[in-house]
């Protein structure tokens, strides 16, 4: 059971936009900078967004983060096909003394 | 361009010890700053962090394996290993290797390995 929440599952349609949530408390979002990692099955975590909002190199702009208090936010844009995975957030967990990750959410482009 | 492999028995059997070596190609793991890490994903589950060393060979580990796992470094080689011992079927999972500066960003990762616990 993670400590870190996200929902599911979410959807929509090509070149429209997906919000996905990250919610923790204090012990890890709240005081902790949080990343965001795109899984396609079969291949390897790609980081999307470190430090709550910076995109590593090649990273498009259609992805970005923000965090607020306890939860973060990934949102994308402009959805394409290629967006299909599922989507998880990380972060340190103090009170674990642990990284930790969300359970993860499933991105479907309609 | 860092390159990370994860290499070992795709197969344990229960009560063994599973251990996997991750080889580094592109960049030197004595290189200071950077955490090399053992992650974890179980069929059908989310992401676990198995533990981390760091340039000097400092570890740390998830609390919750922690007095199972064992992960180690060979600098001539640039490779780190990982040895989880007295495993059972919830140790079967994809692991990956990857590094992490001091912030928890992993930003390279291997391709995975899928280990099996099975008689």
């Amino acid at each position: 059971q993670s400590v870190l929440t996200q929902p599911p599952s979410v959807s929509a349609a090509p070149g429209q936009r997906v919000t996905i949530s990250c919610s923790g408390s204090s012990s890890n979002i709240g005081t902790n900078v949080v990343s965001w990692y795109q899984k396609v099955p079969g291949t390897a975590p790609k980081l999307l967004i470190c430090e709550n909002n910076k995109r590593p190199s090649g990273i498009p702009d259609r992805f970005s983060g923000s965090k607020s208090g306890t939860s973060a936010t990934l949102d994308i844009t402009g959805l394409q096909t290629g967006d299909e995975a599922n989507y998880f957030c990380g972060t340190w967990d103090g009170s674990l003394h642990a990284h930790v990750f969300g359970p993860g959410t499933k991105v479907t482009v309609l | 361009q860092l390159q990370l492999q994860e290499s070992g028995p795709g197969l344990v059997k229960p009560s063994e010890t599973l251990s996997l070596t991750c080889f580094v190609s592109g960049g030197s793991i004595s290189s200071p700053g950077y955490y090399w890490a053992w992650i974890r994903q179980p069929p059908g589950k989310g992401l676990e962090w198995i533990g981390s060393i760091y340039y000097d060979e400092n570890t740390y580990y998830n609390s919750s394996l922690e007095s199972r796992v064992t992960i180690s470094a060979d600098m001539s080689k640039n490779q780190f290993s990982l040895n989880l011992n007295s495993v059972t079927a919830a140790d079967t999972a994809v692991y990956y290797c990857a590094r992490h500066p001091q912030a928890p960003n992993f930003e390279y990762w291997g391709q995975g390995t899928l280990v099996a616990v099975s008689s």
